[in-house]
């Protein structure tokens, strides 16, 4: 079975960093697109990152572009999400997902992010 | 940027059908797959449509999709008090998700 922990919240002043992570199992990491996305307290969910199987390319969100950076290491099956220059309005629970169908078909638990002074 | 609009929320009684839906425009909608997701309270979001109408399995027949030009609609028959959660629709044009309809199985 497909499984994706996430991991590597916490609470942070604005301005500073974070490094979420998300493990892969039960697939072939290598042949798919993962995307990060988060969800604000009480609200909706928004798409934040995506990255190609192999790594070589990357889509952001407006709101966090060149903030945020998504990579991948397909030999650790592993996802990441580096958040710089954090903002208040960051605070959310980041799930990480797997692309397949032209949908998220597998989603971690989820790890939550606060940003607060 | 394409907005999807979705009804804040929908209830019906065990039993019954309800549908939600999702509005855009024939760009984002129209031109694009939609798919469904089910958030249980305190959990994780999970599949339940794909491809407009397909089904990953596991998800049973009770859960359909379909689109119009500029609608997509989720229906859900025969209604249980384990179906309670939020519905999100999204589309793969810039992978914008709806805000979510809220489920009340009254």
């Amino acid at each position: 079975d497909v499984q994706l922990v996430n991991s590597g919240g916490g609470l942070v002043r604005p301005g500073g960093s974070l490094r979420l992570s998300c493990a892969a199992s039960g697939y072939i990491f290598g042949d798919y697109w993962m995307s990060w996305v988060r969800q604000a307290p009480g609200k909706g969910l928004e798409w934040v990152a995506t990255i190609k199987p192999d790594g070589s390319q990357t889509d952001y969100v407006d709101s966090v572009k060149g903030r945020f950076t998504i990579s991948r290491d397909n030999i650790k099956n592993s996802l990441y999400l580096q958040m710089n220059s954090l903002r208040v309005e960051d605070t959310a629970m980041y799930y990480c997902a797997r692309e397949k169908w032209a949908s998220f078909d597998s989603w971690g638990q989820g790890t939550l992010v606060t940003v607060s002074p | 940027q394409s907005v999807l609009t979705q009804p804040p929320s929908v209830s019906a009684a065990p039993g019954q059908k309800v549908t939600i839906s999702c509005s855009g425009s024939i760009s984002s909608i129209g031109n694009n797959y939609v798919s469904w997701y089910q958030q249980l309270p305190g959990t994780a979001p999970k599949l339940l449509i794909h491809e407009n109408d397909k089904r990953p399995s596991g998800i049973p027949d009770r859960f359909s999709g379909s689109k119009s030009a500029t609608t997509a609609t989720l229906s859900i028959t025969g209604l249980q008090t384990g179906d309670e959660a939020d519905y999100y629709c999204g589309t793969w044009d810039r992978k914008i998700l709806g805000g979510g309809t809220k489920l009340t199985v009254l």
